[in-house]
Protein backbone atom coordinates (compact mmCIF):
# COMPACT_ATOMS: atom_id res chain seq x y z
CA UNK A 1 0.00 0.00 0.00
CA UNK A 2 1.11 3.60 -0.29
CA UNK A 3 2.77 5.24 2.17
CA UNK A 4 3.86 8.55 3.20
CA UNK A 5 6.14 9.43 5.92
CA UNK A 6 7.25 12.70 6.54
CA UNK A 7 10.12 13.88 9.01
CA UNK A 8 9.33 14.88 12.62
CA UNK A 9 8.67 18.60 13.59
CA UNK A 10 11.01 21.43 13.97
CA UNK A 11 11.76 24.33 15.78
CA UNK A 12 13.48 27.20 14.16
CA UNK A 13 14.55 30.94 15.16
CA UNK A 14 13.24 33.89 12.31
CA UNK A 15 15.78 34.11 9.47
CA UNK A 16 16.79 30.33 10.08
CA UNK A 17 16.23 27.08 7.46
CA UNK A 18 14.40 24.30 7.58
CA UNK A 19 14.42 21.32 5.64
CA UNK A 20 11.19 18.37 5.62
CA UNK A 21 11.63 15.49 4.32
CA UNK A 22 8.87 12.80 2.77
CA UNK A 23 9.71 9.52 2.32
CA UNK A 24 7.39 7.44 -0.39
CA UNK A 25 6.82 3.66 -0.36
CA UNK A 26 4.30 1.53 -2.33
CA UNK A 27 4.52 2.64 -5.47
CA UNK A 28 7.39 3.72 -8.20
CA UNK A 29 8.66 7.00 -6.60
CA UNK A 30 9.54 8.36 -10.36
CA UNK A 31 6.33 7.72 -11.51
CA UNK A 32 4.10 10.51 -9.98
CA UNK A 33 4.93 13.93 -8.82
CA UNK A 34 4.74 15.34 -5.27
CA UNK A 35 2.91 18.36 -4.17
CA UNK A 36 3.91 20.07 -0.43
CA UNK A 37 0.93 22.12 1.11
CA UNK A 38 1.17 24.23 4.12
CA UNK A 39 -1.62 25.14 6.88
CA UNK A 40 -1.25 27.82 9.43
CA UNK A 41 -3.01 27.69 12.68
CA UNK A 42 -6.54 27.89 11.90
CA UNK A 43 -6.10 28.62 8.55
CA UNK A 44 -7.14 27.30 5.79
CA UNK A 45 -4.39 25.07 2.86
CA UNK A 46 -2.07 26.82 1.13
CA UNK A 47 -0.01 25.00 -1.80
CA UNK A 48 3.58 25.73 -2.13
CA UNK A 49 4.67 24.26 -5.03
CA UNK A 50 5.52 20.65 -6.79
CA UNK A 51 8.23 18.62 -7.54
CA UNK A 52 8.06 15.63 -10.48
CA UNK A 53 10.06 12.74 -8.95
CA UNK A 54 10.71 11.59 -12.84
CA UNK A 55 13.49 14.32 -13.40
CA UNK A 56 13.15 16.89 -10.74
CA UNK A 57 11.25 19.67 -12.93
CA UNK A 58 10.08 22.70 -10.21
CA UNK A 59 6.90 25.08 -9.90
CA UNK A 60 6.79 27.06 -7.09
CA UNK A 61 3.76 29.33 -5.73
CA UNK A 62 5.03 32.99 -6.22
CA UNK A 63 4.13 33.96 -2.67
CA UNK A 64 7.12 31.59 -1.75
CA UNK A 65 9.47 31.77 -4.71
CA UNK A 66 12.61 32.57 -4.05
CA UNK A 67 12.43 31.61 -0.44
CA UNK A 68 11.41 27.84 -1.61
CA UNK A 69 13.61 24.68 -2.82
CA UNK A 70 11.90 21.40 -3.35
CA UNK A 71 14.18 18.22 -4.52
CA UNK A 72 14.30 14.50 -4.54
CA UNK A 73 16.04 11.61 -4.19
CA UNK A 74 15.32 8.62 -6.24
CA UNK A 75 17.66 6.16 -4.50
CA UNK A 76 15.86 7.13 -1.51
CA UNK A 77 12.38 7.57 -2.70
CA UNK A 78 12.49 10.65 -0.75
CA UNK A 79 11.33 14.24 -1.44
CA UNK A 80 12.47 17.14 0.41
CA UNK A 81 11.63 20.66 1.06
CA UNK A 82 13.38 23.54 2.40
CA UNK A 83 12.31 26.70 3.63
CA UNK A 84 14.47 29.66 3.85
CA UNK A 85 14.67 32.62 5.78
CA UNK A 86 12.07 31.72 7.84
CA UNK A 87 9.65 34.39 9.34
CA UNK A 88 6.68 33.88 12.37
CA UNK A 89 3.93 33.51 9.60
CA UNK A 90 5.60 29.97 8.44
CA UNK A 91 4.83 28.36 11.70
CA UNK A 92 2.48 25.81 10.28
CA UNK A 93 1.92 22.36 9.42
CA UNK A 94 3.77 21.57 6.69
CA UNK A 95 2.28 18.59 4.32
CA UNK A 96 3.53 16.63 1.33
CA UNK A 97 1.10 14.99 -0.85
CA UNK A 98 1.80 12.62 -3.78
CA UNK A 99 -0.21 13.40 -7.21
CA UNK A 100 -2.48 11.57 -9.11
CA UNK A 101 -4.35 12.50 -12.42
CA UNK A 102 -7.30 11.86 -13.82
CA UNK A 103 -8.72 12.29 -17.80
CA UNK A 104 -12.31 13.20 -18.62
CA UNK A 105 -13.84 14.67 -21.34
CA UNK A 106 -15.58 18.62 -21.16
CA UNK A 107 -12.67 20.04 -19.06
CA UNK A 108 -8.84 19.70 -18.51
CA UNK A 109 -6.96 16.64 -16.54
CA UNK A 110 -7.31 16.92 -12.94
CA UNK A 111 -4.79 16.70 -11.05
CA UNK A 112 -4.96 15.40 -7.28
CA UNK A 113 -3.77 14.61 -3.97
CA UNK A 114 -4.41 10.92 -2.88
CA UNK A 115 -1.86 10.27 -0.38
CA UNK A 116 -0.86 12.74 2.35
CA UNK A 117 1.99 12.50 4.32
CA UNK A 118 1.23 12.82 8.59
CA UNK A 119 2.00 16.45 8.48
CA UNK A 120 5.01 18.30 10.00
CA UNK A 121 4.92 20.99 12.42
CA UNK A 122 7.42 23.90 11.65
CA UNK A 123 7.23 26.33 14.72
CA UNK A 124 8.94 29.42 14.30
CA UNK A 125 10.18 31.43 17.20
CA UNK A 126 12.55 33.56 18.63
CA UNK B 1 -9.30 35.49 -11.18
CA UNK B 2 -7.54 32.56 -9.16
CA UNK B 3 -9.33 32.36 -6.41
CA UNK B 4 -12.10 29.57 -5.12
CA UNK B 5 -14.60 30.47 -2.72
CA UNK B 6 -16.55 28.89 -0.29
CA UNK B 7 -18.97 29.37 2.71
CA UNK B 8 -17.51 29.88 5.89
CA UNK B 9 -19.95 27.40 7.86
CA UNK B 10 -22.82 25.17 7.04
CA UNK B 11 -24.42 23.00 9.21
CA UNK B 12 -27.16 20.03 8.88
CA UNK B 13 -29.21 17.40 10.68
CA UNK B 14 -28.19 14.10 11.48
CA UNK B 15 -29.37 12.25 7.72
CA UNK B 16 -30.44 15.64 5.91
CA UNK B 17 -28.97 16.45 2.78
CA UNK B 18 -26.39 19.40 2.25
CA UNK B 19 -24.05 20.85 -0.47
CA UNK B 20 -21.16 22.81 -0.59
CA UNK B 21 -20.30 25.14 -2.74
CA UNK B 22 -16.58 26.21 -4.55
CA UNK B 23 -16.74 29.32 -6.97
CA UNK B 24 -14.35 30.34 -9.05
CA UNK B 25 -13.51 31.34 -13.00
CA UNK B 26 -11.22 28.33 -13.30
CA UNK B 27 -13.92 25.95 -12.60
CA UNK B 28 -14.95 26.99 -15.98
CA UNK B 29 -11.88 24.70 -17.61
CA UNK B 30 -11.37 22.34 -13.93
CA UNK B 31 -12.83 20.00 -12.04
CA UNK B 32 -13.11 20.64 -8.33
CA UNK B 33 -11.49 17.96 -6.12
CA UNK B 34 -12.91 17.68 -2.70
CA UNK B 35 -10.74 17.44 0.79
CA UNK B 36 -12.26 16.50 3.74
CA UNK B 37 -10.06 16.91 7.04
CA UNK B 38 -10.87 16.49 10.44
CA UNK B 39 -9.33 18.33 13.35
CA UNK B 40 -5.66 17.23 13.94
CA UNK B 41 -5.29 15.24 10.87
CA UNK B 42 -4.26 15.68 7.11
CA UNK B 43 -7.14 16.12 4.58
CA UNK B 44 -8.46 13.06 2.39
CA UNK B 45 -9.28 13.01 -1.00
CA UNK B 46 -13.34 12.54 -1.18
CA UNK B 47 -14.00 13.58 -4.65
CA UNK B 48 -12.01 14.29 -7.77
CA UNK B 49 -12.82 14.58 -11.37
CA UNK B 50 -16.15 14.99 -12.54
CA UNK B 51 -17.58 12.65 -9.81
CA UNK B 52 -15.11 9.91 -8.20
CA UNK B 53 -14.79 8.40 -5.15
CA UNK B 54 -11.58 7.09 -4.02
CA UNK B 55 -11.98 3.80 -2.25
CA UNK B 56 -13.23 3.84 1.17
CA UNK B 57 -15.24 6.99 0.77
CA UNK B 58 -18.79 6.60 1.11
CA UNK B 59 -21.36 7.03 -1.61
CA UNK B 60 -23.26 9.19 0.01
CA UNK B 61 -20.37 11.84 -1.31
CA UNK B 62 -21.11 13.56 -4.38
CA UNK B 63 -19.79 15.89 -6.80
CA UNK B 64 -21.31 18.31 -9.57
CA UNK B 65 -20.26 21.21 -11.67
CA UNK B 66 -22.05 24.16 -13.26
CA UNK B 67 -20.34 26.92 -15.20
CA UNK B 68 -17.91 28.67 -12.44
CA UNK B 69 -19.53 26.57 -9.24
CA UNK B 70 -18.67 22.83 -8.49
CA UNK B 71 -20.52 21.23 -5.64
CA UNK B 72 -19.79 18.66 -2.81
CA UNK B 73 -23.11 17.32 -1.38
CA UNK B 74 -23.16 14.66 1.39
CA UNK B 75 -26.82 13.00 1.16
CA UNK B 76 -27.29 11.51 4.40
CA UNK B 77 -24.88 13.23 6.12
CA UNK B 78 -23.62 11.58 8.96
CA UNK B 79 -21.68 12.52 12.67
CA UNK B 80 -18.68 11.57 11.17
CA UNK B 81 -18.94 13.85 8.39
CA UNK B 82 -18.63 16.53 10.64
CA UNK B 83 -15.05 18.59 9.06
CA UNK B 84 -13.70 20.79 7.38
CA UNK B 85 -13.99 20.79 3.38
CA UNK B 86 -12.11 22.14 0.89
CA UNK B 87 -12.30 22.54 -2.94
CA UNK B 88 -9.13 22.43 -5.07
CA UNK B 89 -8.02 23.38 -8.27
CA UNK B 90 -5.56 24.97 -10.70
CA UNK B 91 -5.36 28.37 -11.85
CA UNK B 92 -4.67 29.57 -15.35
CA UNK B 93 -0.55 29.36 -14.32
CA UNK B 94 -1.01 25.74 -14.25
CA UNK B 95 -1.15 26.38 -9.89
CA UNK B 96 -3.01 24.60 -7.42
CA UNK B 97 -5.09 26.59 -5.07
CA UNK B 98 -7.26 25.22 -2.54
CA UNK B 99 -11.10 26.97 -1.75
CA UNK B 100 -11.04 29.14 1.53
CA UNK B 101 -12.90 26.09 3.20
CA UNK B 102 -16.28 25.23 4.78
CA UNK B 103 -16.58 23.70 8.54
CA UNK B 104 -19.83 21.48 8.26
CA UNK B 105 -21.41 20.98 11.49
CA UNK B 106 -23.69 17.50 11.47
CA UNK B 107 -26.33 18.94 14.54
Amino acid sequence: QVQVVQSGGEVKRPGASVKVSCKASGYTFTSYGISWVRQAPGQGLEWMGWISAYNGNTKYAEKIQGRVTMTRDTSTSTAYMELRSLRSDDTAVYYCARESEKREPEKMATIFFQHWGQGTLVIVSS
Amino acid sequence: SSELTQDPAVSVALGQTVRITCQGDSLRIYYATWYQQKPGQAPVLVIYGRNNRPSGIPDRFSGSSSGNTASLTITGAQAEDEADYYCNSRDSSDNHVFGTGTKVTVL
